[in-house]
């Protein structure tokens, strides 16, 4: 069954370092995400992907997170300088359209 | 106002039951509706979606009213497998955005 897979699975890094997290969405989707999971709360949107361009972001995406698809399988979130507040589970996800998304298994950001 | 509401829970219930999740969303504009589960530091995974007409899958029954605003899933026959917490996701029209709710927490006890 296809997948979508990221890594590292956890990251540990100083603040003010920066950090790429990586994810290879399924192949033949078209629409790629990031979500963050702080501990002990919600899943909340980060960005959305789509036709190679940013389709949507939200307010916690400011100037310090970037989205990049370098070629054709590789999806990659970038925080340029780390804050503990960015300590979370960050999860990518897929779609084919406005059908279920698949997430990732996420990776653990601990900033220190 | 929510964009969508869940109750947290815990719901602690023992195994056999039949338990409930209401689930409300506060645009009408919504399209897509689903319910994902969620274990422990895992990510989500999709449970199922939700039509109009509601559908069942095995134990799993989900309802959808869009004159009231809100998702129901029921659990039938609970099992100590199906402690998790179960999140409400939810679309709207003319965007790609899977809106999460906070999540209900559910406990099956033996």
């Amino acid at each position: 069954e296809p997948e979508v897979t990221q890594t590292p699975s956890h990251q540990v890094t100083q603040m003010g370092q920066e950090v790429i997290l990586r994810c290879v969405p399924i192949s033949n989707h078209l629409y790629f995400y990031w979500y963050r999971q702080i501990l002990g709360q919600k899943v909340e949107f980060l960005v959305s992907f789509y036709n190679n361009e940013i389709s949507e972001k939200s307010e916690i995406f400011d100037d310090q997170f970037s989205v990049e698809r370098p070629d054709g399988s590789n999806f990659t979130l970038k925080i340029r300088s780390t804050k503990l507040e960015d300590s979370a589970m960050y999860f990518c996800a897929s779609t084919w359209g406005n059908t279920e998304a698949f997430f990732g298994q996420g990776t653990r950001l601990t900033v220190v | 106002r929510k964009e969508v509401e869940q109750d947290p829970g815990p719901f602690n219930v023992p195994e056999g039951a039949t338990v409930a999740f209401n689930c409300t969303y506060s645009n009408s504009a919504s399209q897509s509706f689903f319910w994902y589960r969620q274990d422990c530091r895992k990510e989500p995974k999709l449970l199922m979606s939700v039509y109009s007409s509601g559908n069942e899958d095995g134990r799993f029954t989900a309802q959808l009213n869009r004159a009231s605003q809100y998702i129901s899933l029921l659990i039938r026959d609970s099992k100590l497998s199906d402690s998790a917490t179960y999140l409400c996701v939810v679309t709207l029209s003319g965007t790609y955005k899977y809106i999460f709710g906070t999540g209900t927490r559910l406990k099956v006890l033996a």
